[in-house]
């Protein structure tokens, strides 16, 4: 059983159009997360969420509007895309906020902005 | 803010053999979680090993182990009997610990090295 799912895998879009990436985690982890890896590869926090409460707002253009219809879900809305937008976005869990214990990331949304 | 800094985007190391990752960070916090994340060619992020602060012990895990060394602000990772399926991006991490004053507890990633292993 796939512990962190997210779909899409891919997603190409024109710019201006608007998007969602849906992710779940069947772990019953209380704190949900997305991140950003841009083409460098270097990976930076947008959200965090913790029993569907925000936490985390890493400076992120309000374009991206995240939703946690429950602790399971987080999901990723993006507003009027911009080409730099392009990256992956991984979605992760933990079973806490804070401690020592692992995120367990997603497979990962490739988004391409033409 | 806390930074994780890499020196190393790229490191090779032939099949067997050892290598070690360079890891500097900077914090005024006293606690604190460090963490090496995997990134193979499939993209997902795999934990590799973790280090609480406080333990001056340093964290194995089979042929993976750290160097952490607190007053120097460092935690080096060292792959022994390196094998194929090492090859991958590994990334440095830092988190707060509960109650160490830090403002949120997000992991704070550095830019990664890409670690080739040539059989």
């Amino acid at each position: 059983d796939t512990a962190v799912s997210q779909t899409p895998k891919y997603l190409v879009t024109q710019m201006g159009n608007d998007k969602s990436i849906k992710c779940e985690q069947n772990l019953g982890h209380d704190t949900m997360y997305w991140y950003k890896q841009d083409s460098k590869k270097f990976l930076k926090i947008m959200f965090s969420y913790n029993n569907k409460e925000l936490i985390i707002n890493e400076t992120v253009p309000n374009r991206f509007s995240p939703k946690s219809p429950d602790k399971a879900h987080l999901n990723l809305h993006i507003n009027s895309l911009e080409l730099g937008d392009s990256a992956v976005y991984f979605c992760a869990s933990s079973p806490r906020l804070a401690g020592l214990e692992t995120q367990y990331f997603g497979p990962g949304t490739r988004l391409l902005v033409l | 803010a806390q930074t994780v800094t890499q020196s190393q985007p790229e490191m090779s190391v032939q099949e067997a053999e050892t290598v070690t990752l360079s890891c500097t960070y900077d914090t005024s916090e006293s606690d604190y979680y460090l963490f090496w994340y995997k990134q193979p060619p499939s993209r997902q992020m795999i934990l590799v090993i973790r280090q609480e602060a406080y333990k001056q012990q340093n964290a194995t895990e089979n042929r993976f182990s750290v160097n952490f060394q607190k007053a120097a602000k460092s935690f080096s990772l060292k792959i022994s009997d390196s094998q194929l399926g090492d090859a991958a991006m590994y990334f440095c991490a830092y988190r707060s610990a509960p109650y160490s004053g830090g403002s949120n507890y997000k992991l704070t990633f550095g830019k990664g090295t890409l670690l080739t292993v040539n059989p």
